[in-house]
């Protein structure tokens, strides 16, 4: 099955600092989706990646997937207390359909004053 | 406002007891997913369907039985719950080609004393 993998499994950030978090797969990637959730909440989609290289910006938001690592990152440039939460990644692997959809553990995201 | 739909939103249920979790979807969407989010293990597949009449395993579906007889409704039964199904338990929907991301239920918090 796809396995995922976060890193980091939390950050502590300065309001107005950048931040990064990757998203490795065991698995060639079908295509990759970030989602956030806020404490309690469901999940709201951020964006969807599925070919290499490809790179997507929602306003302060960035997430670009290297097909050939397996590996996506999610770039936010001058965090702020809005970006607070758990950012998780989900894939489907090469062979699925986007039916079997597999989560990563997530990464937790403070920002501070 | 269209999107998926959970009820209960908390249910606290003894051990051996069964009962269904209801999910309903009114975007038409072809693919629905339950997952289950437990502290640092992110969302775990537990069953999905990819259409109506068609279900399939995720990574965690001992306990847990699905059907889809219509393609807005996928509901997630617990046969004989245990302390260890305690969890927060999401459905969500997608479209076939994925591309607009899942959409996500605000989830069910149970508790299984």
């Amino acid at each position: 099955s796809q396995e995922l993998e976060q890193s980091p499994q939390s950050l502590i950030v300065q309001e107005g600092k950048n931040l990064t978090i990757n998203c490795t797969s065991s698995k060639t990637l079908y295509g990759l989706y970030w989602y956030k959730q806020k404490y309690g909440e469901g999940l709201i989609f951020l964006m969807m990646l599925q070919k290499g290289g490809e790179e997507k910006s929602h306003e302060k938001i960035t997430a670009k997937l290297d097909e050939k690592k397996q590996q996506s990152s999610l770039h936010i440039t001058a965090s702020q207390p809005s970006h607070a939460g758990i950012y998780l990644c989900g894939a489907a692997g090469e062979t699925d359909s986007w039916g079997k959809l597999q989560f990563g553990a997530g990464t937790q995201v403070v920002v501070t004053p | 406002n269209a999107g998926v739909t959970q009820t209960p939103k908390f249910q606290v249920l003894k051990t051996g007891q069964s009962m269904t979790l209801q999910c309903a979807q009114d975007m038409n969407h072809e693919y629905m997913s339950w997952y289950r989010q437990d502290p640092g293990m992110g969302l775990r597949l537990i069953h999905y369907s990819v259409g109506a009449g068609i279900t399939d395993q995720g990574e965690v579906p001992n306990g847990y039985n699905v059907s889809r007889s219509t393609t807005e409704d996928f509901p997630l039964r617990l046969l004989s719950a245990a302390p260890s199904q305690t969890s927060v338990y999401f459905c969500a929907s997608s479209y076939q080609t994925g591309y607009n991301g899942y959409t996500f239920g605000s989830g069910t918090r149970l508790t299984v004393v």
